[in-house]
């Protein structure tokens, strides 16, 4: 069952501005994981909090973390044409399975 | 090198036809999946395997099932195709059992159900 909900369903910005895309479950976690899938390929994995961390950095993005609200928000700075793709969240339950979400399309247009 | 990979990338088929999709990993993983992905994104796990476990997702027709030859392997064959089968299947691999579970994925199998 697809326990994560992303939103929005799909995201147009213009090349050069951040792109937020949140995510939300609904038990609890052991991690949490965002993955990127460029359009025909298969999902590459972009980072992973964990349910302690609050908030986690790697290059351009930045990860939010909010157990209380079972949230999670992805950021991307300064976004780029190759920064197309669909963005999915991930939760790993207490039974060491990931829980896939529906996913966000991002379109970044130049 | 491909850490994961899949042949065929695509594979169309008539209906009824009995067919079979094989993946490899090289990253010495203990766990492979299998997933199914619509033509409306949405990623749905069909399977996950190790030398121990094998579980299936309820929702997945027995017409499916996963064959593992060894740990590096794991093969989806599917018998009976229907048009409702036509959809990328991905298969995946990691290290599970750990607090990390990060998975990595193949490039995917178009399958066309005619």
């Amino acid at each position: 069952s697809q326990q994560g909900e992303e939103d929005p369903q799909a995201l147009s910005i213009q090349e050069g501005e951040n792109a937020t895309m949140n995510c939300s479950y609904k038990t609890s976690i052991n991690n949490l994981q965002w993955y990127r899938q460029n359009s025909g390929r298969g999902l590459v994995h972009l980072i992973l909090i964990r349910s302690n961390e609050r908030e986690k950095h790697s290059g351009r993005l930045r990860v939010t973390l909010d157990t209380s609200k079972k949230s999670s928000s992805l950021l991307i700075t300064a976004s780029r044409a190759a920064d197309t793709a669909s963005y999915f969240c991930a939760t790993l339950d207490s039974n060491y399975q990931l829980i896939w979400g529906a996913g966000t399309k991002l379109i970044i247009k130049p | 090198d491909t850490a994961v990979s899949q042949t065929p990338k695509y594979l169309v088929t008539q209906m009824g036809n009995d067919k079979s999709i094989k993946c490899e990993q090289n990253l010495g993983h203990d766990t492979m999946y299998w997933y199914k992905q619509d033509s409306k994104k949405f990623l749905k796990i069909m399977f996950s395997y190790n030398n121990k476990e094998l579980i299936i997702n309820e929702t997945v027709p027995n017409r499916f099932s996963p064959k593992s030859p060894d740990k590096a392997h794991l093969n989806l064959h599917i018998n009976s195709l229907e048009l409702g089968d036509s959809a990328v299947y991905f298969c995946a691999s990691s290290q599970a059992g750990t607090s990390r579970n990060e998975q990595f994925f193949g490039p995917g199998t178009r399958l066309t159900v005619l």
